[in-house]
């Protein structure tokens, strides 16, 4: 069955410090993959997505990601987090077409 | 500013009554799409619209009902049938082809089931 799993459900880093939210996926062929982020209420924000190419991915607020085919896996990172960085974050992916299937999230705390 | 909005953000509702979920859009999106969000299960599919005047369920479509009469507009009626409707409702439209296009999301809309 294609799905998208995060083993992390919270996450607790201080500020300043480097971070890694870990995604990994189920599915016969090459995903198109993606990285969301939620803040307390509100809708989702588009970080990045791989859809194929350069396995490094450059999002935006400084977040990147790396697909690794061999692990299946879309690692989210960030080498130095700051406070407003707190926020629940969503790996999905799709086959192609338009529908996508999430992970249950991972909530981020940043400690100050 | 193109985007994607949702109404209301709060709503409340008594047991046994129909609530209908706004979402509008000005994008120009084909493809749209409604999600529930309970706390630790992520995002769940309830229907999605690749077109005017056509939609299909998504995963969790029971006791749920849509319409896509404009192209702008896909509102959600959340019915009596629905046995636990207090969650998050989320909105997002996208391009519609097979090149697996971001979906833009609205701020989404809290149902409480009274």
């Amino acid at each position: 069955a294609q799905s998208v799993t995060q083993p992390d459900i919270h996450i607790t880093v201080s500020e300043g410090a480097s971070l890694e939210l870990r995604c990994n996926y189920s599915y016969g062929a090459t995903p198109y993959l993606f990285w969301y982020v939620q803040s307390p209420g509100q809708g989702l924000q588009l970080l990045l997505k791989y859809f194929s190419g350069d396995t490094l991915v450059q999002g935006i607020k400084g977040f990147e990601a790396e697909f690794k085919r061999s692990q299946s896996s879309f690692n989210l990172r960030k080498p130095s987090v700051h406070w407003s960085d707190a926020a629940e974050y969503f790996c999905a992916f799709t086959g192609g077409g338009n529908k996508l299937t999430f992970g249950t999230g991972t909530q981020l705390k940043v400690e100050l | 500013d193109g985007g994607i909005t949702q109404s209301p953000k709060y709503l409340f509702r008594k047991e046994g009554q129909n609530v209908t979920l706004s979402c509008e859009q000005n994008l120009n999106h084909d493809a749209m799409y409604w999600y529930r969000q309970d706390p630790g299960q992520g995002l769940r599919l309830i229907y999605y619209s690749q077109i005017v005047n056509d939609f299909q369920k998504g995963d969790i479509a029971e006791g749920y009902s849509v319409s896509r009469e404009k192209k702008e507009s896909f509102p959600l009626t959340v019915t009596s049938a629905q046995k636990n409707p207090t969650a998050f409702y989320l909105c997002a439209s996208s391009l519609r082809d097979s090149s697996g296009n971001e979906q833009f999301f609205g701020p989404g809309t809290r149902l409480t089931v009274l």
